[in-house]
């Protein structure tokens, strides 16, 4: 099945420094990938909609100068999240849909901590 | 913005206890999905309804799909310590498109 892995799994970072997260598609072509993120004991709330090849469409209340998405090819897309504050302190998940139909295949999350 | 209202957001159970989880939206969805998730991991799909009034059951687990398309239940038959966990339904506008969740339930079920 369609699998993509999401690196790192943890990351611990000081405030002021930026952090980048990475999810590849690895049997399949990603056009398009979603991130989302979610805090403690909450829902996944989505960020952003990166297509491959052009700009990521931000959703309302997310910082789009924050949270640099990039999605150079078929099979990654990237976002970093720059000048880390603890706030910013959450689990990041990307996703991508697969095929035509409404199958979605999730990354394993990345556990962000600032401090 | 929450598309999805998703009830109950917390549930604690006795193992053989029977419970429903609810997803409603005013907007109509092409298709809806069920997820659990486990902390610190991602959300792994259970089901996938696109079609008004469809009921599919996996195991213990029986999941229906609105007339309208709008609403759906998740109905866990005979809970076991195992189901604990959060149980997150999501729609998409079409294929293709993001999922948007709801807020999700917290389920735990003691034996």
């Amino acid at each position: 099945g369609a699998v993509v892995s999401q690196h790192p799994s943890w990351v611990i970072c000081k405030s002021g420094t930026s952090v980048k997260i990475e999810c590849r598609s690895l049997d399949f072509q990603a056009t398009t990938m979603f991130w989302y993120r979610q805090f403690p004991k909450q829902s996944l709330m989505l960020m952003a909609t990166s297509n491959e090849g052009s700009k990521a469409t931000y959703e309302q209340g997310v910082e789009k100068d924050k949270f640099l998405i990039n999605h150079a090819s078929l099979t990654l897309s990237t976002l970093t999240v720059t000048s880390a504050h603890p706030e910013d302190s959450s689990f990041y998940i990307c996703s991508a849909s697969v095929g035509n139909g409404y199958g979605y295949t999730f990354g394993s999350g990345t556990r962000l901590t600032v401090v | 913005t929450q598309l999805l209202e998703q009830s109950p957001q917390f549930l604690s159970i006795q193992e053989g206890e029977n419970l429903t989880v609810y997803c409603n939206s005013s907007s109509v969805f092409s298709s809806l999905q069920w997820y659990r998730q486990e902390p610190g991991e991602g959300p792994v799909l259970l089901v996938t309804v696109v079609t008004g009034g469809e009921v599919k059951k996996l195991k213990r687990l029986t999941f229906q799909f609105g007339d309208a398309r709008k609403d759906s239940s998740l109905h866990i038959t005979a809970a076991q310590p195992g189901d604990t966990g959060l149980y997150l339904c999501a729609g998409a506008r079409n294929s293709g498109y993001a999922l948007n969740f709801g807020k999700g339930t917290s389920l735990l079920v003691t034996p």
